[in-house]
């Protein structure tokens, strides 16, 4: 079975840091691997989908990265700003959607 | 276009209570998924359709059923609530497995 692992469960960067985000996967027969963000109380929004022939995926400040063969995922983001304070989370999908338990992010002004 | 809805948003129920999430898409999407999220459990798959006509379970289907009469639709059904049930609950609808989007969600609560 897939297992989905992001670590740190936490984490707070100053303002304009830039942030990296981490996800591991146990199987590296993916099909893709999608990453999302969740505010409190909300549902999740997708921010990126990256296909298993794909190795990265890049959309404004956001980039993320693709390795199948060491069994990782990281998701940058750039000159961080208090408005990406949330929830990250991956899942991984041979099959059906597996999430890992997620990153919660706190950007201070 | 609204993407993918759910009703309600709030929800609590006494044990042993039937009631039925509603899910609908208006993307035109064959898979369809229910998904509940619990603190430190992350989220978890209870049913999921691969199209009209057609389901499986997930990880942790039981206390849910699950029918898909159209496209559109993908209600999920609590038979006999059980304080064990109380969640958040997403509908996901994507092409096959390409990128999922995800509905605002139901909060559920069984007193």
């Amino acid at each position: 079975k897939q297992e989905v692992t992001q670590i740190p469960a936490a984490l707070s960067v100053p303002e304009g840091e830039n942030l990296v985000l981490n996800c591991s996967f146990t199987d590296s027969a993916i099909y893709n691997l999608q990453w999302f963000r969740q505010d409190p109380g909300k549902g999740l929004t997708s921010l990126l989908l990256i296909q298993s022939s794909q190795r990265e995926q890049t959309s404004g400040r956001l980039n993320a990265s693709l390795d199948k063969s060491s069994g990782r995922s990281t998701l940058y983001i750039a000159a961080s700003q208090p408005g990406d304070s949330a929830t990250y989370l991956c899942a991984a999908a041979p099959g059906k959607l597996q999430f890992g338990a997620g990153t919660q992010v706190v950007v201070t002004p | 276009n609204a993407g993918v809805t759910q009703t309600p948003k709030f929800q609590v129920l006494k044990t042993g209570q039937s009631m039925t999430l509603q899910c609908a898409q208006d993307m035109n999407h064959e898979y369809m998924s229910w998904y509940r999220q619990d603190p430190g459990m992350g989220l978890r798959l209870i049913h999921y359709s691969v199209g009209a006509g057609i389901t499986d379970q997930g990880e942790v289907p039981n206390g849910y059923n699950v029918s898909r009469s159209t496209t559109e639709d993908f209600p999920l059904r609590l038979l006999s609530a059980a304080p064990s049930q109380t969640s958040v609950y997403f509908c996901a609808a994507g092409q096959g497995l390409s990128e999922q989007y995800f509905g605002p969600g139901t909060r559920l609560t069984v007193t």
